[in-house]
């Protein structure tokens, strides 16, 4: 089955750690990106990469880092200079940045990350 | 002013009933639009993407107003499976690129 994993679902870290969040896809797309979700509010994109060994700051930076060192991996680590981790994470892929359906973006199952 | 903005809701319509959602964008830059629908504590999943010539999918009907800056969805004959909420999505890649996604609309259809 063709599609986009996130792991764990649900993970629960205490103030001060740095925790990694797992996405992996395998549906050949060029592009990933990571969001997180509040409630009541939309997604807003933290990080977006279109290519291996290449990623650019989405608007709420901030906090985080990723890497892109394979085409079907995007790791994003929550670092605790983020002020507020609680969050629901989903990450994402698209084809690519050009063309006719490269901006469709297809979402992984998300994870819910809550720091005490 | 918000960069997407959908109508607020929830929509509470009856089973069969035709529902209509709107969203209006303020860059008159943005390039792709889509509609996404969200279910509680899921992912989004791609409903359908907007072209400026209206597209269509069974009873779902998206149309894009490029000189208003909006985009629409009219679901027709609403099931009960159609309760969700729904989010507009508006891409920019002009000078750096950006999604934005919309709050969402909340609807609930009802037997």
């Amino acid at each position: 089955d063709g599609g986009i994993t996130q792991s764990p679902k649900y993970l629960f870290r205490k103030e001060g750690q740095n925790v990694t969040l797992s996405c992996e896809q395998n549906l050949n797309h060029d592009a990933m990106y990571w969001y997180r979700q509040d409630p009541g509010q939309g997604l807003r994109l933290i990080y977006y990469s279109q290519i291996v060994n290449d990623f650019q700051k989405g608007d709420i930076a901030e906090g985080y880092s990723v890497s892109r060192e394979k085409k079907e991996s995007f790791p994003l680590t929550v670092t605790s200079a983020q002020k507020n981790p609680t969050a629901f994470y989903l990450c994402a892929s698209s084809p690519g940045l050009a063309g006719v359906g490269s901006y469709e973006q297809y979402f992984g199952p998300g994870t819910r990350l809550t720091v005490t | 002013r918000k960069e997407v903005e959908q109508d607020p809701g929830p929509f509470n319509v009856p089973e069969g009933a035709t529902v209509a959602f709107n969203c209006t964008y303020s860059n008159s830059a943005s390039q792709s639009f889509f509609w996404y629908r969200q279910d509680c504590r899921k992912e989004p999943k791609l409903l359908m993407s907007v072209y400026s010539s209206g597209n269509e999918d069974g009873r779902f009907t998206a149309q894009l107003n490029r000189a208003s800056q909006y985009i629409s969805l009219l679901i027709r004959d609403s099931k009960l499976s159609d309760s969700a909420t729904y989010l507009c999505v508006v891409i920019l890649n002009t000078g750096g690129f950006k999604t934005i996604f919309g709050a969402g609309t909340r609807l609930f259809v009802k037997a």
